[in-house]
């Protein structure tokens, strides 16, 4: 398995300008998760899926970010418009869900965005 | 709800010293424990897990055995490399309540020649 593909690698955008990120897990998973890593505050969890469906988006900062997951191979996290504060590292990961609770994620290379 | 503290970094050594990176959590339930490691320009992978108390998880020379009874599971490496620099993630994932991971705000590592 090729692992959980994220693109872009970077996307550097003026602000105001929508933003497009794009995620495809592993095969078979049936989680998936939308992590932002930056300096100041750590990797903070936007929003994940079971099974295709959003079930906690209590971490996306603003009605800007939109996330989506048509299908069980793909996903987009999508901003608009886009701010300088929305600059950072944006993971995707995915997961099998277990009932034993040791749910193992596995994390694509990240996108980074640059909003000038 | 559930929470995990790491020490704060970075932590700085010499190539073939002791590590450790303290690690504590509070959870509800039965909680699994995991470290995941960050190399640079990469994402997260899993270094090693325990699933229950007195567990020792291990991988790459790594160790980390999970006390209920101190609610640790600090991460403990007999002799470090250049290779090693890097930032460690301790992270919970917790049976009784949300399966979702709740991470540490992890510990950056750099090791000298």
């Amino acid at each position: 398995d090729a692992g959980v593909i994220q693109s872009p690698r970077h996307e550097v955008t003026e602000m105001g300008q929508e933003v497009t990120l794009r995620c495809k897990p592993i095969s078979g998973h049936n989680s998936l998760f939308w992590y932002r890593q930056t300096m100041m505050r750590g990797l903070e969890l936007l929003i994940y899926f079971n099974n295709n469906v959003p079930i906690d988006d209590s971490g996306m900062p603003e009605d800007r970010f939109s996330a989506k997951m048509p299908n069980a191979s793909f996903s987009t996290l999508k901003i608009q418009p886009s701010e300088p504060r929305d600059s950072a590292v944006y993971f995707c990961a995915s997961s099998l869900r277990a009932s034993s609770g040791a749910n193992v994620l596995t994390f694509g290379a990240g996108s980074r965005l640059t909003v000038l | 709800g559930d929470s995990v503290t790491q020490m704060e970094g970075p932590v700085t050594l010499s190539e073939e010293a002791f590590l450790t990176i303290n690690c504590t959590y509070t959870a509800t339930g039965y909680p699994s424990l995991f470290w995941y490691v960050q190399y640079p320009g990469e994402g997260l992978q899993l270094l090693l897990k325990a699933t229950k108390a007195d567990d020792k998880g291990s991988n790459k020379g790594f160790e980390a055995t999970y006390r209920k009874e101190t609610t640790s599971f600090h991460l403990e490496k007999g002799s470090v490399q250049v290779s090693d620099s890097a930032v460690y993630f301790c992270a919970l994932s917790d049976t009784g309540g949300s399966y979702i991971p709740t991470f540490g705000r992890g510990t950056s590592l750099i090791v000298h020649p």
